[in-house]
């Protein structure tokens, strides 16, 4: 089906709000990754859920950032009291049992 | 920790050249090596993705190699064009059942007529 979307595309808000990003993968997709993506920078990993679990959450960079996936299909991350050093690009990626990860075209964020 | 590094950070060349895109990494542990494109403001594409058991996997004008022992991998490509122009991104997944990648800062690549 189609591919990975997110939403929204761009999140303007102010320090000390709280946020949600959305990520749609792709259909029958098991697995599922959140990255960040600074300017200038490669992605840098934050969270991965294989179904509705967290198998590994290292990436998370402090306990303001949550991510859910109840159903095992669409995932949520939840950044608490933003701060400007949030601001980044999120990517979502899913993947099936053949490794190969697909992205989304990823939520802009700026932290005003 | 795994590190990986790309050079040249930016590369420009004229139409029709043929280039090489360089990637390490500091862990040869690795499980698979994932080559990606990305346009300015969009996500990535994934272009090429090579086990750690092989040595290279080819797609159109794109070839990408893995020498796993000295932790580097490289993206040729053939007969360059003004649409190949994007910022280029490997990715190494780690063995031992994680799941994760972990990526260079890309090579910003122009095409030029």
């Amino acid at each position: 089906g189609a591919g990975v979307s997110q939403t929204p595309s761009n999140k303007v808000t102010e320090k000390g709000k709280y946020v949600e990003l959305r990520c749609d993968p792709i259909s029958g997709h098991t697995a599922l990754y959140w990255y960040r993506q600074s300017l200038g920078q490669g992605p840098e990993f934050l969270i991965y859920f294989q179904g509705t679990g967290a198998a590994d959450d290292s990436g998370l960079p402090n306990d303001r950032f949550f991510a859910v996936r109840p159903e095992g299909s669409v995932s949520t991350l939840k950044i608490q009291r933003t701060e400007r050093g949030d601001s980044a690009v999120y990517l979502c990626a899913s993947s099936s049992e053949a490794d190969t990860q697909y992205f989304g075209p990823g939520t802009r964020l700026t932290v005003l | 920790k795994q590190e990986v590094t790309q050079i040249p950070a930016a590369l420009s060349v004229p139409e029709g050249e043929n280039l090489v895109l360089n990637c390490s990494f500091t862990d040869s542990a690795i499980y698979n090596l994932q080559w990606f494109r990305q346009d300015p403001g969009k996500g990535l594409t994934s272009l090429l993705l090579i086990q750690s058991s092989q040595r290279e996997q080819t797609s159109g004008r794109l070839n990408a190699s893995l020498d796993k022992s000295s932790g580097r991998s490289t993206l040729y490509i053939a007969a360059s064009q003004p649409g190949d122009s994007a910022t280029y991104l490997c990715a190494v997944r780690r063995g031992g059942g994680g799941n994760k990648l972990t990526f260079g800062t890309g090579t910003q690549l122009k095409v030029e007529l």
